[in-house]
């Protein structure tokens, strides 16, 4: 039980295009998911907190018009990369957080992004 | 702010070696802490965690004890297997694990048979 899968796994795309990545909680219900970045050889930063039918709750540098996250179900959370750069390009990772009390993170394989 | 510092990797050992993986933190309260472990291919999965000074945490013959004292928690096992080798991140979380969690840059072990 408590997997989380994201779509797509890979994904290449053209600088000024924009990009959607879907997170889903597939056996569970997850009022809170949590978007991730991790650059190479560093740790994995928290870009936004998304919560079921209300807004995301963005971290300090994070640009939210540039990276828009909807969490219009239970089960799924999408994270938009506007106009994308670049500089863009990392690898994103979704966690959804458990609703049974223990408060767990479960977390997405991951999408690579590339910005060409 | 919170952070977490870890051994920079990567690590590597032959199999039924003793592994230490060295995990320091800076907090402001008292944080929960965790070990996440992911496998080539995989997301993160959690290992192992305490919630408070002297807990100990242990899964699948890995162990960590939260010490207040030198604000640490190292990852040890004493006899890994080639099926453990993938990345391992040490993380806090100022509320039990129900708020954000910062992470280590993580350390890649491979095991060798």
């Amino acid at each position: 039980g408590a997997v989380v899968s994201q779509h797509p796994s890979r994904v290449i795309c053209k600088s000024g295009t924009s990009v959607k990545i879907e997170c889903r909680s597939l056996d569970f219900q997850a009022t809170t998911m949590f978007w991730y970045r991790q650059f190479p050889k560093q740790s994995l930063m928290l870009m936004a907190t998304s919560n079921e039918g209300s807004k995301a709750t963005y971290e300090q540098g994070v640009e939210k018009d540039k990276f828009l996250i909807n969490h219009a179900s239970l089960t799924l959370s999408t994270l938009t990369v506007t106009s994308a750069h670049p500089e863009d390009s990392s690898f994103y990772i979704c966690s959804a957080r458990a609703q049974d009390g223990s408060y767990e993170q479960y977390f997405g394989p991951g999408t690579r992004l590339t910005v060409t | 702010g919170d952070s977490v510092t870890q051994m920079e990797g990567p690590v590597t050992l032959s199999e039924e070696a003793f592994l230490t993986i060295n995990c320091t933190y800076t907090a402001t309260g008292y944080p929960s802490l965790f070990w996440y472990v992911q496998y080539p291919g995989e997301g993160l999965q959690l290992l192992l965690k305490a919630t408070k000074a002297d807990d100990k945490g242990s899964n699948k013959g890995f162990e960590a004890t939260y010490r207040k004292e030198t604000t640490s928690f190292h990852l040890e096992k004493g006899s890994v297997q080639v099926s453990d080798s993938a990345v391992y991140f040490c993380a806090l979380s100022e509320k039990g694990g129900s708020e954000k969690l910062v992470f280590g840059k993580g350390t890649k072990l491979t095991v060798n048979p």
